[in-house]
């Protein structure tokens, strides 16, 4: 089957960094990318959606100067979390709608776990 | 009122039995429907699609009521490994390739 990944898996950073989390499609060029958060024992969350070579749509209530998205090429969207604090931390989470086939099919990358100290 | 919601459990079973988990949906133009299993800590991976029709796949079978906007998924012959959170998603409002999770229902299946 098609595989995301992201990377890091997991990371831990002071408060007022930066963090950039990267999701690729390994095996199929990707039209969207989407990326969620989800905090314990909540549901996933749609930030934004990112299509290859223009602007993300964010949904209502994600500030898009904090959370920034390119989406460079048909395999990679990155989404840098700025200046993180502490009420980031959360579990994100990308998934990769491929060119062809079905409208509504999405493969999920595995996460990436942030803590924010 | 949330778009999907679900019962969020957990529902703990003994091995072998069978278990039905409901989700109803507020989008009444939604085409689109599945269920998806996150274990702890992980990604959702995709269990199903559901189809107006009703289909099965092995020990699971999923509905579809569009007039109810009800949506369920029945689990017989549980088994230790079935013990997860399984999410309702259904399309989103504005777009049909957007997907809305549920909150999910966790299941606990014991020995």
């Amino acid at each position: 089957g098609a595989v995301v990944s992201q990377h890091p898996s997991r990371v831990i950073c002071k408060s007022g960094t930066s963090v950039k989390i990267e999701c690729r499609s390994l095996d199929f060029q990707a039209t969207t990318m989407f990326w969620y958060r989800q905090f314990p024992k909540q549901s996933l969350m749609l930030m934004a959606t990112s299509n290859e070579g223009s602007k993300a749509t964010y949904e209502q209530g994600v500030e898009k100067d904090k959370f920034l998205i390119n989406h460079a090429s048909l395999t990679l969207s990155t989404l840098t979390v700025t200046s993180a604090h502490p009420e980031d931390s959360s579990f994100y989470i990308c998934s990769a709608r491929p060119y062809t086939g079905l409208a509504d099919t999405q493969y999920f990358g595995p996460g990436t776990r942030l803590t924010v100290l | 009122r949330k778009e999907v919601e679900q019962d969020p459990g957990p529902f703990n079973v003994p091995e072998g039995a069978t278990v039905a988990f409901n989700c109803t949906y507020s989008n009444s133009a939604s085409q689109s429907f599945f269920w998806y299993r996150q274990d702890c800590r992980k990604e959702p991976k995709l269990l199903m699609s559901v189809y107006s029709s009703g289909n099965e796949d092995g020990r699971f079978t999923a509905q579809l009521n569009r007039a109810s906007q009800y949506i369920s998924l029945l689990i017989r012959d549980s088994k230790l490994s079935d013990s997860a959170t399984y999410l309702c998603v259904v399309n989103g409002r504005d777009s049909s390739y957007k997907l809305i999770f549920g909150s999910g229902t966790r299941l606990l299946v014991r020995p």
